[in-house]
């Protein structure tokens, strides 16, 4: 499969742990987006890289939260002290192009803070 | 604030029938209007629309953007069961941001 790949698919964490997810975009896309998906909502950028370069980030994303992409690759979000209200879907989405249709997003992790 | 609004936020239909999903969108510095597909995990693309006025097809599903108005649908006829998903409509400001609604839950019976 040469789609963005996601791990884990799920995660179950008690509040205040830290958790880590991975995603791989597609090979050769050079731009890289983290989204988050609360039941009900339409997804919510949050940050996103141009090769090891972070762009962007979105006021949602609060000091807890940080991404890196640091060889232009794969990506790593960090939540720090997890809680209650960062249960969510995270998606990633990868571009080779600049236009948003390009995106491609993965399957997603699903964080369960308890 | 930017925003997309979508509706209704629910539908539930028989197969066969004819549904129209409404998008209206406010946001600065709009660049195209694009219509995803979600069923349980990633959103897949279905359209990218630019212009006004001009419709974009594939198979039974359509839709056209009103820049004016600041509105999109998405019309799906003669439904099936396999039409049953979360359907998002997200708007594209400077570039490659997007903004999305939140969706409308599309429930097709047979």
């Amino acid at each position: 499969d040469t789609g963005v790949s996601q791990n884990p698919r799920h995660k179950i964490t008690k509040r205040g742990q830290n958790v880590t997810f991975r995603c791989d975009p597609i090979s050769e896309h050079n731009r890289l987006y983290w989204y988050r998906q609360t039941l009900g909502q339409g997804p919510e950028f949050l940050t996103y890289f141009q090769n090891e370069a972070q762009l962007e980030k979105s006021r949602l994303l609060s000091d807890r939260f940080s991404a890196e992409r640091p060889k232009g690759s794969f990506s790593t979000l960090e939540i720090q002290r997890t809680e209650q209200g960062d249960s969510a879907m995270y998606l990633c989405a990868s571009s080779l192009g600049r236009d948003a249709y390009e995106q491609y997003f993965g399957p997603g992790t699903r964080l369960t803070v308890t | 604030e930017d925003k997309v609004v979508q509706s209704p936020l629910s539908l539930v239909v028989h197969e066969g029938d004819t549904v129209t999903l409404n998008c209206s969108y406010e946001v600065t510095n709009f660049r195209s209007l694009l219509w995803y597909k979600q069923e349980k995990k990633a959103p897949t693309f279905l359209f990218m629309l630019t212009s006004s006025g001009i419709e974009k097809k594939s198979g039974r599903l359509s839709s056209i953007l009103d820049k004016k108005e600041l509105f999109s649908i998405l019309n799906i006829t003669a439904t099936q069961t396999g039409d049953s998903a979360v359907y998002l409509c997200a708007a594209e400001y400077n570039t490659d941001k997007l903004i999305f609604g939140t969706g409308t839950r599309l429930q097709v019976f047979p």
